[in-house]
């Protein structure tokens, strides 16, 4: 059973940095079929892609937010980090992690449930 | 970057069918997956590689691509279709990999 789960504040204030962690289970990191997005969703708005990490370490980021973001894993405790540096009001959203799986092309066939992350004073 | 574009709303009465449009450059070229999510829940794959689906999820969601358009298609709607729908994509064509998703489109049941 594959499953997935964010965990992380739910509060962070302006400027500072927030760090989310997935914790995948039912399946490996190390799997070469499989890799780990991170995807957040502003309130009433549409999903936005962050970042990519491969189970080969190799790494993908939104083009926008490149410069504030780091994604990495640790395959021996089966997770996914995701660090966004100087948070603003406008990042405040839901932030998912979802599995990436191979076959002619990548989709997301399992999502964790989501974090509501909220950026204020 | 590449662009994915819906329509931000469709409606469709029940029984009949929805047709939901992503449109990209050449996006027929590409595999486009399409994902469902109802209010307060994650998204849900619901067409996966243009027109393949995942188990579990009915007969009436099938998917279409060619050209710059691909295609999420529901047969015979009912009330529980009402929800969010993106497409998305991978998209090679500048440095790395980026994940594309559509801006998405309500699917209203009349």
């Amino acid at each position: 059973q594959v499953t997935l789960k964010e965990s992380g504040p739910v509060l962070v204030k302006p400027t500072e940095t927030l760090t989310l962690t997935c914790t995948v289970s039912g399946f490996s990191l190390s799997n070469a079929r499989m890799g780990v997005s991170w995807i957040r969703q502003p309130p009433g708005k549409a999903l936005e892609w962050l970042a990519h990490i491969f189970s080969n370490d190799e790494k993908s980021y939104s083009t926008s937010l490149k410069s504030r973001l780091t994604i990495s894993k640790d395959t021996s405790k089966s997770q996914v980090v995701l660090t966004m540096t100087n948070m603003d009001p406008v990042d405040t959203a839901t932030y998912y992690c979802a599995r990436a799986v191979y076959s002619s092309g990548w989709e997301f066939d399992y999502w964790g449930q989501g974090t509501l992350v909220t950026v204020s004073s | 970057s590449y662009v994915l574009t819906q329509p931000p709303s469709v409606s469709v009465a029940p029984g009949q069918t929805a047709r939901i449009t992503c449109g990209g450059n050449n996006i027929g070229s590409k595999s486009v997956h399409w994902y469902q999510q109802k209010p307060g829940q994650a998204p849900v794959l619901v067409v996966y590689d243009d027109s393949d689906r995942p188990s579990g999820i009915p007969e009436r969601f099938s998917g279409s691509n060619s050209g710059n358009t691909a295609t999420l298609t529901i047969s015979r709607v009912e009330a529980g279709d009402e929800a969010d729908y993106y497409c998305q994509v991978w998209d090679s064509s500048s440095d790395h990999f980026k994940v594309v998703f559509g801006g998405g489109t309500k699917l209203t049941v009349l």
